[in-house]
């Protein structure tokens, strides 16, 4: 079935670049997702990039879509103690039923 | 713009009772989709309301349930409530149908204890 696949943990210090990486297994969705999830918190869309498209810049966000690898990646560029978050892939696997990751935890350290 | 709410924030119950979660869509959005996210996993699809039908299912059993309001509202109701059911429950509304290309809006979330 439908899977989307995300590394638990990764921390990076103040100011560094922060690489969080999703693998999925459905090619079929017009667009994919990144979601933030601060503590207590729903989720909040971050960013998407179409299907048709290899990267998407968003001020301090880069998201890279390799869709022979199935592979999803996002670039938060001099990452701040204010992105300490879970990040959340989300794969629509072509339907309405957005398939989420396990979510990556990311650690900011000052 | 008004975004999702939810309600309530946090509520325990005991197993074997009956709990309601109430949503309002954010303005402008008539698709309402609930989602179950358990502590340290990602949200999981319960199902998802459009013009007050309940238009698609995940794998959860017929004691969730739910309904669509005609202002777009919606609750999720969980009967014979179980240990595992405890768990943050999310509602999120999009705009048109059920479409895969509409982008998910989500509330704060209910944290369900049960006991």
């Amino acid at each position: 079935g439908e899977d989307v696949e995300q590394s638990l943990f990764l921390s990076v210090r103040e100011g560094d670049s922060s690489v969080i990486n999703c693998t999925y297994t459905d090619s079929s969705s017009t667009y994919l997702y990144w979601y933030k999830q601060e503590p207590g918190a729903g989720l909040q869309l971050l960013t998407y990039i179409f299907s048709n498209m290899d990267m998407k810049q968003d001020q301090r966000l880069t998201v890279l879509l390799n869709k022979k690898d199935k592979h999803l990646s996002l670039r938060i560029a001099d990452t701040q103690t204010g992105d300490s978050a879970i990040y959340f892939c989300a794969d629509p696997a072509g339907t309405y039923k957005y398939i989420f990751g396990t979510g990556t935890r990311l650690k900011v350290l000052a | 713009e008004t975004g999702v709410t939810q309600s309530p924030t946090h509520l325990i119950k005991t197993r074997g009772q009956q709990v309601t979660l109430r949503c309002s869509s954010q303005s402008g959005h008539n698709t309402v989709s609930w989602y179950q996210q358990a502590l340290g996993q990602g949200p999981q699809f319960i199902f998802q309301y459009y013009r007050e039908e309940e238009n698609g299912r995940g794998n959860f059993p017929p004691r969730f349930s739910g309904l669509q309001f005609p202002n777009y509202s919606s609750e999720l109701n969980v009967n014979a409530l179980e240990l595992d059911d405890s768990a943050l429950y999310l509602c999120a509304s999009s705009r048109s149908g059920a479409g895969q290309n509409e982008k998910l809006f989500f509330g704060s979330g209910t944290q369900l204890s049960v006991l």
